[in-house]
């Protein structure tokens, strides 16, 4: 089991420019949630998805972030236009309803917007 | 989801046991309390859960009182690798709310040598 993999690890770019995040689930997992994390506002629930429906967007900042599922195997959260705000570590997890030991969190994607 | 308080911050001797407090006076019947780290730079990891009973696992104790109103988190012996930032949840472990964690801020444990 790779756990849930995310990339880029680290991504830079200018105000903006449309970036576009990615996580792959644990196979076999229905349930998948992207964070966000920044020193002021901690971890925020941005959207997340059951059977690649999506459940609840209410934690999306505004209409420049989407995020979509088009499979159970991977997952795109979009921003666009960037702004430097943006900045931040952006979390993918991943859970099996009825599973006894909670989400497993990707390693994250450091967006840099300058 | 219930709301939770935790110090924000503990220091802990390496080996000795470290007891993280939380309180969440008002949870409800149907929520369980989960406990989660983070080590800087890392994303979230599992520590354990429970519902009423106190819960035991490779990593850590989970101690609930009988009113369920507060809880412990126990790491019996403290390495320099458990300095991380510990956050204690309530959720509901069904439903549309099935699994959605509300972080706070959480305590950060620091293990001295």
């Amino acid at each position: 089991d790779a756990g849930v993999i995310q990339s880029p690890r680290h991504e830079v770019t200018e105000m903006g420019q449309e970036v576009t995040l990615r996580c792959k689930p644990i196979s076999g997992h229905d349930y998948l949630f992207w964070y966000r994390q920044t020193m002021m506002r901690g971890l925020e629930l941005l959207i997340y998805f059951n059977n690649n429906v999506p459940i609840d967007d209410s934690g999306m900042p505004e209409d420049r972030f989407s995020a979509k599922m088009p499979n159970a195997s991977f997952s795109t959260l979009k921003i666009q236009p960037s702004e430097p705000r943006d900045s931040a570590v952006y979390f993918c997890a991943s859970t099996l309803e009825g599973r006894a030991y909670g989400y497993t969190f990707g390693s994250g994607t450091r967006l840099t917007v300058v | 989801d219930a709301k939770t308080t935790q110090p924000p911050s503990m220091d802990c001797a390496e080996g000795r046991a470290a007891n993280l407090p939380c309180n969440h006076s008002t949870i409800s019947g149907n929520e369980y309390v989960y406990w989660y780290r983070q080590i800087h730079s890392q994303g979230p990891q599992y520590i354990i859960h429970g519902l009423k009973n106190n819960e035991t696992n490779e990593m850590a104790s989970l101690i609930i009182t009988e009113d369920r109103k507060s809880s412990t988190l126990i790491l019996p012996h403290a390495t320099l690798r458990d300095t991380a930032v510990y956050y204690c949840i309530v959720t509901r472990a069904g439903g549309t709310s099935y699994g959605k964690l509300t972080f706070g801020q959480g305590t950060i444990l620091t293990v001295h040598p």
